[in-house]
């Protein structure tokens, strides 16, 4: 079964920082989607990123970016220049058929972003 | 619509009674996805739609749960006989289609609709 994994349950960051929330995955799958949304207070999803498993290029929106290390299955979103709005639940999540035919997305338990002013 | 819509966007009922929860998909999105969040938990995967199909219930918790799509766009998640374990935040989410690599694809949320059960 596909798994994502976050280790940090909570990060700090000073504003104006850039700071690394690591995602590791497991898929037997040759062809899969990886995903960062981020949630506020409020509730909302927001989707951030988005790296397929056959771009041979690091994704990139704006502030973020995707560090894809795919021999070692690693999926790290980093912030740059940290602001006070980007604290928020964080969560990793992976789109696949774990070998089957029908498509799932998996997230992980996500990593809680308080930056500090 | 511009984005996934979800109503209600907040649901008190009691317990035993029957909810029914929508999903208005983004235009043309032909894949939904049902998540299910409870307090400071993550996201518990439901039922996923391909066009009017659910290729995976798997996610479905018991048999009081249910979904359907019509018309390939909106979406009713069904709660009978409503339990307060199943007070949560039911999130929606469509896509364009479920090909993961394709670099234009991406997977977007409602805002979600809060149940609580008492």
């Amino acid at each position: 079964a596909q798994k994502i994994t976050q280790t940090q349950p909570g990060m700090f960051v000073q504003e104006k920082e850039a700071v690394t929330l690591d995602c590791t995955y497991d898929t037997s799958d040759p062809s899969y989607g990886l995903f960062w949304y981020k949630q506020p207070s409020s509730g909302e999803m927001i989707f951030l990123i988005y790296q397929g498993s056959y771009d041979q290029q690091n994704a990139t929106e704006g502030r973020y970016s995707l560090n894809f290390q795919k021999a070692r299955k690693s999926a790290n979103l980093v912030i740059s220049a940290s602001q006070l709005g980007d604290s928020a639940m964080y969560f990793c999540a992976i789109l696949g058929t774990e070998g089957g035919s029908n498509y799932k997305l998996t997230f992980g338990k996500g990593t809680l972003l308080t930056v500090n002013p | 619509g511009a984005g996934v819509s979800q109503s209600p966007s907040n649901k008190v009922t009691e317990k035993g009674k029957d909810v029914e929860l929508r999903c208005d998909p983004i235009s043309g999105h032909t894949a939904l996805y049902w998540y299910r969040q409870s307090l400071g938990q993550g996201l518990e995967f439901l039922i996923y739609f391909q066009g009017n199909s659910a290729p995976d219930k798997s996610g479905l918790p018991s048999d009081r749960f249910s979904a359907e799509r019509t018309g390939g766009s909106v979406s009713t998640l069904t709660i009978q006989r409503t339990q307060q374990e199943d007070s949560a935040v039911y999130l929606c989410a469509s896509s364009l289609a479920a090909v993961p690599s394709y670099s234009g694809n991406t997977i977007y949320f409602g805002e979600g609709s809060w149940l609580t059960v008492v």
